[in-house]
């Protein structure tokens, strides 16, 4: 079965650079959620979006933007790199009318 | 606002030992409930889910919890853990309602090491 693709799986950048991830919902699914979890720390909502539009917003500095595409897939952009975004970041999509949240692999991202 | 409390943060265990890990949750009204695992580097697995109906749910690798409304808990057990089972463990909430849409809520987390 399809999961939720994420890419890259691991990114390394300096401070004050930029940064893009991506994600690929489960095809059929309008919903995509980001979710930040920093090391040792639970997963900290950031931002959902469904069917294209933004549906609610958590703790996401304003340096972050986001947002979902024609085709479902989401991008987070992240400007202004500070070392304390590093963290694994998870996207995760579900289907139409239905809660439960499928997992992408994450985004392991290093800021030095 | 809308919190979920693990009671445990790291859980040390022996195998063949049982587990249960608490979980509550402040919000009165409807709620969807999960149990997620990590293994260490990985992304997160659901172990179970409550939605409606029974409150007792079974969930993989032989995990199961119980709902308690009144107590607005959802703790996991498992009868006899395995050396496999070491990992952290989230329990999530998904409150219904007005201004929600559907994120989840995260527990902190519990660390479970289980000694061979």
């Amino acid at each position: 079965a399809a999961g939720v693709i994420q890419s890259p799986r691991h990114l390394i950048k300096e401070k004050r650079e930029t940064a893009t991830l991506k994600c690929y919902p489960i095809p059929r699914h309008d919903t995509v959620y980001w979710y930040q979890q920093g090391p040792g720390q639970d997963p900290q909502f950031l931002i959902s979006f469904y069917e294209k539009m933004q549906s609610d917003k958590g703790s996401i500095p304003d340096r972050f933007s986001a947002q979902q595409f024609s085709d479902y897939h989401s991008e987070l952009n992240m400007s202004s790199l500070e070392l304390g975004d590093s963290a694994l970041y998870f996207c995760a999509s579900t289907p139409p009318g239905y809660n439960e949240q499928f997992f992408g692999p994450g985004t392991r991202l290093t800021v030095l | 606002a809308q919190s979920v409390s693990q009671h445990n943060h790291h859980v040390i265990l022996s195998e063949a030992a049982s587990l249960e890990l608490g979980c509550n949750y402040s919000y009165g009204g409807t709620v969807n409930l999960f149990w997620y695992v990590q293994y260490p580097g990985q992304h997160l697995q659901l172990l179970l889910k409550y939605f409606s109906g029974d409150p007792l749910v079974k969930g993989i690798k032989g995990f199961e919890a119980e709902f308690i409304k009144s107590k607005f808990s959802f703790n996991l057990r498992k009868p006899s853990v395995q050396w496999s089972d070491t990992a952290e463990y989230f329990c999530a909430v998904i409150p219904h309602g007005s201004g929600n849409t559907g994120k989840l809520i995260f527990g902190q987390g519990t660390t479970l090491q289980v000694k061979p």
